[in-house]
Order: structure tokens, then C-alpha cells, then sequence
């Protein structure tokens, strides 16, 4: 059974820092391409950052390049967000969810074909 | 940034009823089109991707089509279960980026 479980959340004040978890299991992993998106509370979806199977290609939203870094450890099945310099507007749920693959070739590597359940992250102004 | 634009933002149906949601994507996408459903208090599930192709386990009520900026998801015969909250997704250039939500209730 494929699953992704994040953890980490919390309150933190503005300015401050959090570090966010995603542990997998039930598939490779290390093959894939990861990724975090957010929900602010009431809102959309957002993506964030995704990172490589092998984590040598990053790519952030710009609104949180220089502040966040996302990174993995393949041998513990782990995807990690470090977030710095937390602002008020940071505030949402965090879900890492699996793809997309810029070099798919068929099935269903084209979406977000796999989610967490999310982890809350407030950030008090 | 590649902005997605779902309409209509919210949608008043029945069970049974035949149900249309439409993306545009403000510039040509291919074929990198993705439909998610999201539930109260629950991550999203995708329901289609690469504009027509169901996923694994979803019912073929659900349909996809369109190419290049324009998009629409069909649910035939509504069921109890699909009352909820759909996003459109791009996947051809990062930012990748999703449209607004329409959300789908029960007349």
C-alpha cells in the first residue's frame, strides 16, 4: 500500500523556522520526483518546490525561494521542507505529494498521483 | 506564470445530473492537464490526468477532454460521493499551478 505521512507542523512565530517531514512507504522512491503544495485555510492549492529521484534538480515557487529548501534521504524514504523566515501568509496545510516527472513517458506520471494527509503550519504574527 | 481559470467557482446539481467544469489555461498547455478532487478536510485525489485518462480506481462517470488552453471535466449521473471541491493542474512549465476550485453541491 502506497503512502505518504508528513509531520512537523505547528505554530511558530513570524520570523521563525520549522522543519517538515514526509516519510514513504510502499513504492521505490527513490525513482520519483516529490513534491510540496499548500492550502492556505479557505483557499486553493499551491505548489511549492518539487526535487529529483536523485535530488539534483530542485525548483521552488518564487514566493518562497531563498527562504525554503527542500531535500530527501532515499535510503530512509524521506522527503524534508525546511522553512526559514516564516511570514503570517505561510500559514496552510503542507502535503508532499508524488510527481510530476518532467521526462514522463506514459501512465500516470504527469499528475500528483499520490498525496499525504497534510501537516498545519501557522505562522503568528 | 501559467494562470488556470475554472469556471463556473461553484456548481448546484443533483444526484443523477450530468455536470461540466471548465479550465483555461492562459497559454497552451498540450497535453500536461490534470483534474483533482478534494473533500472537506482531506488531501486531494487526482481523477484524470494527461487530459482524458482516468485514474486508477475512479469511476468512468468521470471524463476529460480539450487541448491546448482549453479543458473541461464531465461527471455523468451524479453520485452522493462527488459532491466536492475540483482543481485543474498544469504540469508543463514549473510554477506548476492549479485554478481556483469549483466546488459542486447538492441541490
Amino acid at each position: 500500500h502506497e503512502q505518504l505521512v508528513e509531520s512537523g507542523g505547528g505554530l511558530v512565530k513570524s520570523g521563525g523556522s520549522l522543519r517538515l517531514s514526509c516519510g514513504a512507504s510502499g513504492f521505490t522512491f527513490s525513482d520519483d520526483y516529490l513534491n510540496w503544495i499548500r492550502q492556505a485555510p479557505g483557499k486553493g492549492l499551491e505548489w511549492i518546490a518539487y526535487i529529483s529521484g536523485s535530488g539534483n534538480s530542485l525548483s521552488y515557487t518564487d514566493s518562497v525561494t531563498g527562504r525554503f529548501t527542500i531535500s530527501r534521504d532515499n535510503a530512509k524514504k524521506s522527503l524534508f521542507l525546511q522553512m526559514n523566515g516564516l511570514r503570517a501568509e505561510d500559514t496552510a496545510v503542507y502535503y508532499c505529494a508524488r510527481g510530476v516527472d518532467p521526462y514522463c513517458r506514459g501512465g500516470n506520471c504527469y499528475s500528483f498521483n499520490l498525496w499525504g494527509q497534510g501537516t498545519m503550519v501557522t505562522v503568528s504574527s | 506564470d501559467i494562470q488556470m481559470t475554472q469556471s463556473p467557482s461553484s456548481l448546484s446539481a443533483s444526484v443523477g445530473d450530468r455536470v461540466a467544469i471548465t479550465c483555461r489555461a492562459s497559454q497552451s498547455i498540450s497535453k500536461y492537464l490534470n483534474w483533482y478532487q478534494q473533500k472537506p478536510g482531506k488531501a486531494p485525489r487526482v481523477v484524470i490526468y494527461a487530459v482524458s485518462n482516468l485514474q486508477h480506481g475512479v469511476p468512468s462517470r468521470f471524463s476529460g477532454s480539450g487541448s491546448g488552453t482549453d479543458f473541461t471535466l464531465n461527471i455523468s449521473s451524479l453520485q452522493p460521493e462527488d459532491f466536492a471541491t475540483y482543481y485543474c493542474q498544469q504540469s508543463h512549465t514549473t510554477p506548476y499551478t492549479f485554478g481556483q476550485g469549483t466546488t459542486l453541491e447538492i441541490k
